[in-house]
């Protein structure tokens, strides 16, 4: 069981708006930042979305992330086939003094 | 360019020690700025963190709680690189482990290994 909640799946058309929701508590969204991750099978992951809603170079503005309380969300608009993957969130936990990840979102576009 | 070079044996049986290494290019495991932590993937529990070294005028290390008994994450400062041992391991510990660099600015894992799948079998 992950510290965070995301969605098991998630799935759009291309050119749609997505958004998958990530959710903690107190001790790591909640008074941390929060990143975002792809992941293609067989790859490691990839940063997408740092401190809550930075991307870094060379990943598209279609990506965009937020924070809210104790809730992130990465929303991804124009959606395209090479977006299928899988997301993860992930935040310092400070209770656990340690990271913590979501269980992971899968994406699908049909 | 940061680049995480991952190499260890892809078996182990049970009770033994894993032991992966992570070999660092375009960055210095003694690095002020940085920390290499190991995080493993497998389909039952996820993405897990176990735990990171870090030099700030000296060495530290941090664990999860989970395998806080069995973990020791040292570096090399002579080879640029730094290792995950992970003791009297069971079948449970089967994982991709990965190495990865995380920044104090900003605080993320930006740079990862391509992943090791050990696997924990007789």
């Amino acid at each position: 069981q992950s510290v965070l909640t995301q969605p098991p799946s998630a799935s759009g058309t291309p050119g749609q708006r997505v958004t998958i929701s990530c959710s903690g508590s107190s001790s790591n969204i909640g008074g941390n930042t929060v990143n975002w991750y792809q992941q293609v099978p067989g790859t490691a992951p990839r940063l997408l979305i740092y401190s809550n809603n930075q991307r870094p170079s060379g990943v598209p503005d279609r990506f965009s992330g937020s924070k809210s309380g104790t809730s992130a969300s990465l929303a991804i608009s124009g959606l395209q086939s090479e977006d299928e993957g899988d997301y993860y969130c992930a935040a310092w936990d400070d209770s656990l003094n340690g990271w913590v990840f979501g269980g992971g979102t899968k994406l699908t576009v049909l | 360019q940061v680049q995480l070079q991952q190499s260890g044996p892809g078996l182990v049986k049970p009770s033994q020690t894993l032991s992966v290494t992570c070999a660092i290019s375009g960055d210095s495991v003694s690095s002020n700025t940085a920390a290499w932590n190991w995080i493993r993937q497998s389909p039952s529990r996820g993405l897990e963190w176990l735990g990171r070294t870090y030099h700030r005028s000296k060495w530290y290390s941090d664990y999860a709680v989970s395998v806080k008994s069995r973990i020791n994450i040292n570096s090399d400062t002579s080879k640029n690189q730094f290792s995950l041992q992970l003791n009297s391991v069971t079948p449970e510990d089967t994982a991709v482990y990965y190495c990865a660099r995380q920044q104090l600015d900003p605080w993320c894992f930006d740079y990862w290994g391509q992943g090791t799948l050990v696997t924990v079998s007789s």
